[in-house]
């Protein structure tokens, strides 16, 4: 079946520090992969996507790069700010399994100034 | 855009107790889906629905646990009786058809059995 394994956390950063967050995944077909973010008192929101190989995802600095040859999808971004203080998960959606979402456990980041 | 509706926010139930979940999804979106969250893990799909029709109830716990959406619209999950176990969010999201539709999720309810 599917799934999907990231890092343990927490990390803990300092401001303007440079973010990775490894993610791997499991999967039949052609998934595609997913990072959500939930801030504290919030529900999940989606960060980024990516639907096939070597594509990009990105938005607000954060990146993802589809990586079939290495099953994986890893978060970055280059400079962290106390903003960005949350839990991020990576998850997939498999191309035969109706679009539902597998997560990984979740990640907490903590960036302090 | 109203997003995805949840309530009750926060649940205490002793164990043994029934308790209900509602959501309104957004207003158009075919598919709903709802996940366990429990402390510390990822979500876990517990039952997904296009329009008023199952498309996966696999890992929902029949014996205990039920999902209806009857119009094809809000949806409620019960749980019938509750064991301690059970403490968890409960997200409901919904999505527009398609493929590699993007998931919009609610707030969650806060379950807690004691």
């Amino acid at each position: 079946g599917n799934s999907v394994t990231q890092m343990e956390g927490p990390v803990t950063l300092s401001e303007e520090a440079f973010l990775t967050i490894n993610c791997t995944y499991t999967a039949t077909g052609y998934p595609s992969l997913f990072w959500y973010v939930q801030y504290p008192g919030e529900g999940l929101q989606l960060l980024l996507k990516a639907t096939k190989a070597d594509d990009k995802g990105s938005n607000k600095g954060f990146e993802a790069t589809y990586r079939k040859e290495t099953t994986s999808f890893h978060l970055e971004k280059g400079s962290v700010q106390v903003s960005d203080s949350a839990v991020y998960f990576c998850a997939l959606s498999g191309s035969n399994a109706g679009n539902m979402l597998t997560f990984g456990g979740g990640t907490r980041l903590m960036v302090k100034p | 855009e109203a997003g995805v509706a949840q309530s009750p926010r926060y649940k205490i139930i002793e164990k043994r107790q029934s308790v209900a979940f509602w959501c309104n999804p957004i207003s158009g979106h075919a598919t709903l889906y709802w996940y366990q969250q429990i402390l510390g893990q990822g979500p876990k799909l517990l039952i997904q629905f296009q329009n008023n029709g199952v498309v996966d109830d696999s890992q929902l716990p029949k014996d205990r646990f039920s999902a209806e959406r009857l119009k094809g619209v809000d949806s409620t999950l019960k749980i019938q009786p509750a064991k301690l176990e059970d403490s968890a969010v409960y997200l409901c999201a919904s999505s527009p058809l398609g493929t590699n539709t993007e998931a919009f999720f609610g707030q969650g309810t806060r379950l807690t059995v004691v």
